[in-house]
């Protein structure tokens, strides 16, 4: 089975502009994880959906990241505008149930690398 | 709050030498526990996991982690390290009600494997 599957892979661009990063869960799985992982914070939770609607985005920083699942198999994580400090990796990840209650695993993509310059 | 340490940024060990890696985890009731791996420009490997039961818990590729609740500790271990076995490590908490999805990383260990 194909995995967690994030677009682009890397991606370079200029402050101020719109970035919008790709996420194919796993088929099957209701739920869809956001995470950024940089050097200073490490791995930070933004925002999950189950059966594709939002259920938690407190850790979404600002008005300019926006999430969206308009379907169960595609997810989009939006930045606008974009600044250096949203330089980071940013991994998708999706599960059958939640890891918790169900036991079941969260399975993560290779990540999106963003760098805002 | 749920919270994790993990006191070690970067450990080396010889490859064949044991190894420990570190977690401590803060939460509120019963935790549910997670070791990942991460190789350079990979994604997450879940390598073990705890939910309940025995304390000891084997995972993948040879490693098995301890709960023990009275030092609030999760620390995983293999007896014999491979080179290959070069990575970051991750430990995470989680909890059974609520926002249980909501896991927490620490901030990971860095191995590094001299031959």
């Amino acid at each position: 089975d194909a995995g967690v599957i994030q677009s682009p892979r890397h991606e370079v661009t200029e402050m101020g502009q719109e970035v919008t990063l790709r996420c194919k869960p796993i088929s099957g799985h209701d739920y869809l994880f956001w995470y950024r992982q940089t050097m200073m914070r490490g791995l930070e939770l933004l925002i999950y959906f189950n059966n594709n609607v939002p259920i938690d985005d407190s850790g979404m920083p600002e008005d300019r990241f926006s999430a969206k699942m308009p379907n169960a198999s595609f997810s989009t994580l939006k930045i606008q505008p974009s600044e250096p400090r949203d330089s980071a990796v940013y991994f998708c990840a999706s599960s059958l149930g939640t890891a918790s209650l169900s036991g079941n695993t969260i399975y993560f993509g290779e990540g999106s690398w963003l760098t805002v310059v | 709050a749920q919270s994790v340490t993990q006191p070690d940024i970067h450990i080396t060990v010889s490859e064949g030498a044991s190894l420990e890696l570190r977690c401590n985890y803060s939460y509120g009731a019963t935790p549910y526990l997670f070791w990942y791996v991460q190789s350079p420009g990979q994604g997450l490997q879940l390598l073990l996991k705890y939910f309940s039961g025995d304390t000891l818990v084997q995972g993948i590729k040879g490693f098995e982690a301890e709960f023990k609740r009275s030092q609030s500790s999760f620390n995983l271990r293999k007896p014999s390290v491979h080179w290959s076995d070069a990575a970051e490590y991750f430990c995470a908490v989680g909890g059974a009600t609520g926002t249980a999805s909501k896991l927490t990383f620490g901030t990971g260990t860095r191995l590094q494997v001299t031959l």
